[in-house]
């Protein structure tokens, strides 16, 4: 079963602009992923946060957490034609036998 | 490395025929795990490994086997391909323990059941 849902389904932005995604889970976690994938290809890992983390950045990539809400979000800054891709967030592993579990994804266009 | 390698790319199946899509990770992951994709659905988890000779099944598992000889392969059997598993098929491993968060994925088998 879907642990985290992606809000919106569907992103279309202007190249330079910046693009937030949403990510709302339903148990516990101890940590969350984002993860990439471009069209016809496998999904690549992008950034984990902690359940004790707020906030991490890596390049132009931010990701907030906040577990009294069950929520994250994914913000890239100044998105360029490349950006575009679907990104999926996910929830897990939990211990060395643990799952990981993805949203249904967002799918993000960056117009040039 | 290759990383996690899957073959073939792209299947054509009859109703009813069986087949094994084929994973190979050369990273030493002790995790391994089959993953389907299919349009509005995100991925589902078909069935995963933690070891050589340890196997479990995921949230669909029905229509599928899977074994583990080695800790290097990983292979997906469809016993007698229906028209549901019209489907892009993921393999994917990782690290056991508290520095195996990252999960890394193949390139997707594409599979049309007919």
């Amino acid at each position: 079963s879907q642990q985290g849902e992606e809000d919106p389904q569907a992103l279309s932005i202007q190249e330079g602009e910046n693009a937030t995604m949403n990510c709302s889970y339903k148990t516990s976690i101890n940590n969350l992923q984002w993860y990439r994938q471009n069209s016809g290809r496998g999904l690549v890992h992008l950034i984990l946060i902690r359940s004790n983390e707020r906030e991490k950045h890596s390049g132009r990539l931010r990701v907030t957490l906040d577990t009294s809400k069950k929520s994250s979000s994914l913000l890239i800054t100044a998105s360029r034609a490349a950006d575009t891709a679907s990104y999926f967030c996910a929830t897990g592993p939990w211990g060395s036998q643990g799952n990981l579990i993805f949203g249904k994804g967002t799918k993000l266009s960056v117009k040039p | 490395n290759a990383g996690v390698t899957q073959t073939p790319k792209f299947q054509v199946l009859k109703t009813g025929q069986s087949m094994t899509l084929q994973c190979a990770q050369d990273m030493n992951h002790e995790y391994m795990s089959w993953y389907r994709q299919d349009p509005g659905m995100g991925l589902r988890l078909i069935h995963y490994s933690v070891g050589a000779g340890i196997t479990d099944q995921g949230e669909v598992p029905n229509g599928y086997n899977v074994s583990r000889s080695t800790t290097e392969d990983f292979p997906l059997r469809l016993l007698s391909a229906a028209p549901s598993q019209t489907s892009v098929y993921f393999c994917a491993s990782r690290l056991t323990g508290s520095s195996g968060n990252t999960i890394y994925f193949g390139e997707g088998s594409w599979l049309t059941v007919v």
